[in-house]
């Protein structure tokens, strides 16, 4: 089957403990994205990667890391969790053609304390 | 001006009813443009494509107006599984196509 996975799908955390959510997907994918989605604000694009190590701010980097050593894993590092990136994360892959679709993992909602 | 706009709702209407939802893009560059379909915190996934001549996927029509640079979703004898937040989508041929997603507009249908 088709997916894009993502762990952990929960997590509570405390200001400044590193923290990393994977994200993989199996469908041989050359572009991936993580998301964050908060109210009223919609889903804004923190990294995108377009192929191996390849990788590109989005909209809302600062705070945030990545690494595309593999095709198939994007993981979105946290090196010192604040409040305000208490938020839904979304990993999400595509071709990387002009009109296909994006497939989300299942999402991560992160709690920073 | 943000570079997808919707209206956020939310839009409560009975069953049966027609709705209609609209986004505005604000680069004329964009070259495709997608709704997604959003359950209560779920991840988002594709509801449908939108040309330029327009489609219909059962009860469902989208339109393109290019020069208006305007979207639009029309949902047709509403269902109590249509309620979900609806997002606009539209491509930017910038970084391997960015995708732009609207803050989506919600949609309650009631029995």
């Amino acid at each position: 089957e088709a997916q894009v996975t993502q762990n952990p799908r929960y997590l509570i955390t405390v200001t400044g403990k590193k923290l990393t959510v994977t994200c993989s997907q199996n469908m041989n994918h050359e572009y991936m994205s993580w998301y964050r989605q908060d109210p009223g604000l919609g889903l804004r694009q923190i990294y995108y990667s377009m192929n191996v190590e390849v990788t590109d701010k989005g909209d809302v980097p600062e705070g945030y890391k990545v690494s595309r050593k593999e095709k198939r894993n994007f993981p979105l590092i946290l090196e010192s969790p604040s409040p305000n990136q208490t938020s839904l994360y979304f990993c999400a892959s595509n071709r990387g053609t002009v009109g296909d679709e994006q497939y989300f993992g299942p999402g991560t909602r992160l709690t920073v304390t | 001006r943000k570079e997808v706009e919707q209206d956020p709702g939310p839009f409560n209407v009975p069953e049966g009813a027609t709705v209609a939802f609209n986004c505005t893009y604000s680069n004329s560059a964009s070259q495709s443009f997608f709704w997604y379909r959003q359950d209560c915190r779920k991840e988002p996934k594709l509801l449908m494509s939108v040309y330029s001549s327009g489609n219909e996927d059962g009860r469902f029509t989208a339109q393109l107006n290019r020069a208006s640079q305007y979207i639009s979703l029309l949902i047709r004898d509403s269902k109590l599984s249509d309620s979900a937040t609806y997002l606009c989508v539209v491509k930017d041929p910038t970084g391997g196509f960015k995708t732009i997603f609207g803050a989506g507009t919600r949609l309650f249908v009631k029995a």
